[in-house]
């Protein structure tokens, strides 16, 4: 079974700060790999996925995520925190097969910026 | 700018009362997903539909709850009787389900309150 886990529940960064929110994932499979974010009051939405096209990949509001095999690795960067960046960041691996586009979530990691 | 949408978006209700939850997935869809949010327990899948049949409701209490999709622009999650336990934001999401890189599109919940 598919798996990823996000290490730290909540990571508090200054404005202008680098992010880093760490996802490791396990699968039998080369995965698919996703970033979702949670404003408050509102449902995820996708910030970039990972389909084996390119290691680093660049999302929405200058955010960007590396696939590194050798580390089952996935983490999430962004150079320079904004206020606006505070929410819930989940990871995600995609099934694939018959349960293609059912995905597994990480319990997810509340991102605080303070300024 | 297609959505996923839901509604009620806030439902307050007594014990013992039944609850629907509707879900219309984007036009095209052909897979959604009901998940329930809270603060113990995070993001849980409770069901998954492709092509309006049931894949997987392994997620859900079956004594309660039922899930189903009269037709490819709606899907429902209803809840019989409803319990205090049950108090929880519910998100529904759509996908195109035919392959593992396929994101979900989530709609913006219904927040339940059961007295």
């Amino acid at each position: 079974a598919q798996s990823v886990t996000q290490l730290g529940s909540h990571v508090s960064v200054s404005e202008g700060a680098l992010v880093l929110l760490r996802c490791n994932y396990s699968s039998s499979v080369p995965p698919y790999l996703f970033w979702y974010v949670q404003y408050p009051n509102q449902g995820l939405q996708l910030l970039l996925k990972y389909t084996s096209a390119a290691t680093l990949v660049k999302g929405i509001n200058g955010f960007e995520a590396e696939f590194k095999k050798s580390e089952t690795s996935f983490h999430l960067t962004k150079p320079s925190a904004h206020m606006s960046d505070a929410a819930e960041y989940f990871c995600a691996v995609s099934d694939q097969g018959t349960n293609a586009g059912k995905s597994t979530f990480g319990d997810g990691t509340t991102l605080t910026v303070k300024p | 700018d297609a959505r996923v949408t839901q509604t009620p978006r806030h439902k307050v209700t007594e014990m013992g009362q039944e609850v629907t939850m509707r879900c219309q997935p984007i036009l095209g869809h052909n897979t959604v997903f009901w998940y329930r949010q809270t603060m113990m327990q995070g993001l849980e899948l409770l069901a998954y539909f492709r092509n309006r049949a049931p894949l997987d409701d392994s997620g859900m209490p079956k004594d309660r709850f039922s899930a189903e999709m009269p037709d490819a622009t709606l899907a429902t999650l209803k809840i019989q009787p409803s319990e205090p336990r049950d108090s929880a934001v519910y998100f529904c999401a759509s996908g195109l389900g035919l392959a593992g890189y396929n994101e979900q599109f989530f709609g913006p919940g219904t927040r339940l309150t059961v007295l």
